[in-house]
Parts: C-alpha cells; structure tokens; sequence
C-alpha cells in the first residue's frame, strides 16, 4: 500500500502569510492526488484534484503543485477561514489513502 | 446541488449494531461510487472501502471486512453503513463520500455527508 507523509504535522501563521504544506508518497503516484480541507466538526472538503486543479467554488488563493512522489499545496494570502485542518489523498492505486493531515493555527 | 445527508448520532453498546444512512440527492445516484471514510476521535481521515451503486457490490478495504457491510436502496438513493458486534475502537464519525471520477475508477472524494458519530461505550 501507498503511504502518505505530511509535514509539518502543524504549524502556527498571520493572516495575510503565504503558506506551503508538503505531501510525499511512498512511490510514484503520477498526478493523482487530492487535498482536502477540514474544520473542527465538519466535513472535509475537496479543493484540489489532479495534483493542481482547483475544484468549482475553491479560491484562487489555494494552489496545488508537483508530480510522482513530491507535491505541495499553497495559500498565497492566510485568510481567517483557512485556518483548519489539511489532508492529502492518493487515488493512484488501492486502497486510496490519506496523509496524516496538517494542522494550521492562528499564531 | 449535490447534497448527501447522513443520519444521526448513535449512542450503542459493545456488541450491538448500527446501521448508518446516507441519502443523495441533486444527481443521479447510480452515476458515481459511494464511499466510506472513518475518523477516529482526534484522528485522520481512514478510507473504509467503496460501493458501487450501479451494480451494488462492494469493497472493504483491509480492516474493514466481516463486520462492515455497504448496501444500497436505488429507489431512494440512498447508501447505508451497517456495523455489527461494536467494540469502544468503533467509536468514530462515519462519513459516506461520493466519488468523483467514474464510476469504477479509483478517486478523490467530491462531496462528503455532514458526518455521523458513532459511539460505543457500556
């Protein structure tokens, strides 16, 4: 199975900051690969498919890079609301899996 | 607009069942897979297997077989979750998912019900 490694696990940051988390697979997983966004008692939901397609509704501020075993998501401007919780999933073979999830907190 | 509503919390004692529901509506539900996806308290997401809601069959993914059972009502779109001798290591919420690639293919998940916390405790 395809495991998925997320750092930093968490991370203090301002509004306005640009931000980048990092997700590594254990092998090539080509371009698929999702990123989720979750807050305290909600559902995740999905802001990038593909590796860097944004999904319908997303803000632009949100940014997805990378191929093969290395991608990033980017914010390029923190906003209140993006504080959360963000997980990678790879959908290139089963069983699709998640990174362990990046916490970002109001420094 | 796609929406998928789940049902709500559960309170059960070890050894008991649940059974978790999950209603689609604004698409047609034969169209994409359904999913399941475990959170542990304090936990990362957990893919738990998908049903394929054109043919109905199912797969668990390690971990989650014998137990676990994904079923379908087609005439109400609706998917179900159903869980039987519960154990405390159950206690979780359950989200179903819907797939969003085509159906049979291996995907992300584009729509996710609100969640149904399950919890075991005597």
């Amino acid at each position: 199975a395809i495991r998925m490694t997320q750092s930093p696990s968490s991370f203090s940051a301002s509004t306005g900051d640009r931000v980048t988390i990092t997700c590594r697979a254990s092998q090539g997983i080509s371009s698929y690969l999702a990123w989720y966004q979750q807050k305290p008692g909600k559902a995740p939901k999905l802001l990038i498919y593909a590796a860097s397609t944004l999904q319908s509704g997303v803000p632009s501020r949100f940014s997805g890079s990378g191929s093969g075993t290395d991608f990033t998501l980017t914010i390029s401007c923190l906003q209140s609301e993006d504080f959360a919780t963000y997980y990678c999933q790879q959908y290139y073979s089963y069983p699709p899996a998640f990174g362990g999830g990046t916490k970002v907190e109001i420094k | 607009q796609v929406q998928l509503v789940q049902s709500g919390s559960e309170l059960k004692k070890p050894g008991a069942s649940v059974k978790v529901s999950c209603k689609a509506s604004g698409y047609t539900f034969t169209s994409y897979a359904m999913n399941w996806v475990r959170q542990a308290p304090g936990q990362g997401l957990e893919w738990m297997g998908w049903i394929n809601t054109n043919t109905g069959n199912p797969t668990y993914a390690q971990g989650f077989t014998g137990r676990f059972v994904f079923s379908l009502d087609t005439s109400v779109s609706t998917a179900y979750l159903q869980i039987s001798s519960l154990k405390a290591e159950d206690t979780a919420v359950y989200y179903c998912a819907r797939g969003g690639r085509r159906l049979g293919e291996l995907t992300y998940f584009d729509y996710w019900g609100q969640g149904t916390l399950v919890t075991v405790s005597s």
